[in-house]
């Protein structure tokens, strides 16, 4: 079944304890992408990848890190995370992850989200 | 810069009418489509795209959305709502104009509730 994963689902941590929130996809996209979705503000991109060993950031990448050594797994890492990152994340991923038209028209898949608490 | 707007919070809709959840959009060139669903504790899952050709586009569940260049909208529409469409509903656009990379920029999300 082609799905993107994220683990875990849910996550409570405390100021400052460093944190990775795993993605992976099975569809061979060259596209992913983590988004975080707060309350009246829709989904902001944090970060995205258009291939392996090509980052760029999103819209609200502070306090964000990502890497990208294989197609199939995009990491989100909280180096140190604060109250304000408390949220609910989600990872997708797109077929075709250069520029052009052509490559803009696909869907994006998304994973199932994490719950994130910060305290 | 790019932007999505959803008007309304939160439509409300008996099962059996129609529904319609309202898009407006901004970009400089033009526009590629999107509408997304989310039912509770899920990810968003993909309904339907506007890319070119037919202004009224069909999708999953019954849904359809129609493109309108002159009034930048891609409203989102269902002749009869189900109790089960009760979900948030995100449209999202991507710019065309330029070469290089075109992010996806979702709106503020609108949650569909259809009462019994």
């Amino acid at each position: 079944e082609a799905q993107v994963t994220q683990n875990p689902r849910y996550l409570i941590t405390v100021t400052g304890k460093k944190l990775t929130v795993t993605c992976s996809q099975n569809m061979n996209h060259e596209y992913m992408s983590w988004y975080r979705q707060d309350p009246g503000l829709g989904l902001r991109q944090i970060y995205y990848s258009m291939n392996v060993e090509v980052t760029d950031k999103g819209d609200v990448p502070e306090g964000y890190k990502v890497s990208r050594k294989e197609k199939r797994n995009f990491p989100l890492i909280l180096e140190s995370p604060s109250p304000n990152q408390t949220s609910l994340y989600f990872c997708a991923s797109q077929e075709g992850g250069g520029p052009g038209p052509t490559r803009r028209a696909y869907e994006q898949y998304f994973g199932p989200g994490t719950r994130l608490t910060v305290t | 810069a790019q932007s999505v707007a959803q008007p309304e919070d939160q439509v409300n809709v008996a099962e059996g009418n129609p529904l319609t959840v309202k898009c407006t959009y901004s970009v400089s060139g033009n526009p590629y489509l999107f509408w997304y669903v989310q039912y509770p504790n899920r990810g968003l899952q993909f309904l339907l795209k506007y890319i070119t050709g037919d202004n009224l586009v069909k999708g999953s569940y019954g849904f359809e959305a129609e493109f309108n260049k002159s009034q930048t909208s891609f409203h989102l529409k269902k002749p009869s709502a189900l109790v089960s469409d009760s979900a948030l509903y995100f449209c999202a656009v991507r710019d065309t104009s330029n070469s290089g990379y075109s992010t996806l920029t979702f709106g503020k999300g609108t949650m569909l509730l259809v009462s019994p």
